[in-house]
């Protein structure tokens, strides 16, 4: 079964809004990482936040994490066309040697 | 870009025969991951190997195995491919276990 779980499932925006995908998982983690996956590539890393961080910027990504809630968000400001792909987070586990992606969020940005 | 390579990109195959899919890498990274991805089900973890011939089973292990005779190069096997076989399959690699990963550009296969 899946750690994280991403809502909603997709999104649909305009060019120049913003963008927020958040993400829930189940069990204590070290860090939280997001994910873009352009349609038909690999993933790319995004970013990742530390459990012990509650929030981190990367340019126009802003990433928020809440241990006690056991969740995370994505916000993407000033949303690009270029910007339409899936975003996953993926969680690392206990061990410490792989992660568990959850099922993503399909954003359309239009222009 | 990290530099992974899997092939082949794409494949083919018939119920009951034996495919090997490689991912070949770089970047001297010691964790390399195999997942699929199918619709519905996002990304799930078959195996992984935290260095040489150090491998363990993930999520979805059943009717795979894999192999990692040198720190570049991590196969992933389906003995005798199935239907429910058919799915994109990624690599990736990582420097440590619970960190940033790096993705190939994925294998298309498809069972018939």
């Amino acid at each position: 079964s899946q750690q994280g779980e991403e809502d909603p499932q997709a999104l649909s925006i305009q060019e120049g809004e913003n963008a927020t995908m958040n993400c829930s998982y189940k069990t204590s983690i070290n860090n939280l990482q997001w994910y873009r996956q352009n349609s038909g590539r690999g993933l790319v890393h995004l970013i990742l936040i530390r459990s012990n961080e509650r929030e981190k910027h990367s340019g126009r990504l802003r990433v928020t994490l809440d241990t006690s809630k056991k969740s995370s968000s994505l916000l993407i400001t000033a949303s690009r066309a270029a910007d339409t792909a899936s975003y996953f987070c993926a969680t690392d586990d206990n061990a410490g040697n792989m992660l568990t992606f959850g099922g993503g969020t399909r954003l359309m940005v239009k222009p | 870009d990290a530099g992974i390579t899997q092939s082949p990109r794409h494949k083919v195959t018939e119920t009951g025969t034996p495919v090997t899919l490689r991912c070949h890498q770089t970047e001297n990274h010691r964790y390399m991951y195999w997942y699929r991805q199918d619709p519905g089900h996002g990304l799930r973890l078959i195996h992984y190997s935290y260095g040489v011939k150090d491998t363990d089973k993930g999520e979805v292990s059943d009717g795979y195995s894999v192999s990692r005779s040198k720190t570049e190069d991590f196969l992933l096997t389906l003995e005798s491919a199935t239907s429910s076989q058919t799915s994109v399959y990624f690599c990736a690699t990582s420097a440590s276990g619970g960190g940033e990963q790096f993705f190939g550009p994925g294998t298309r296969l498809t069972v018939l």
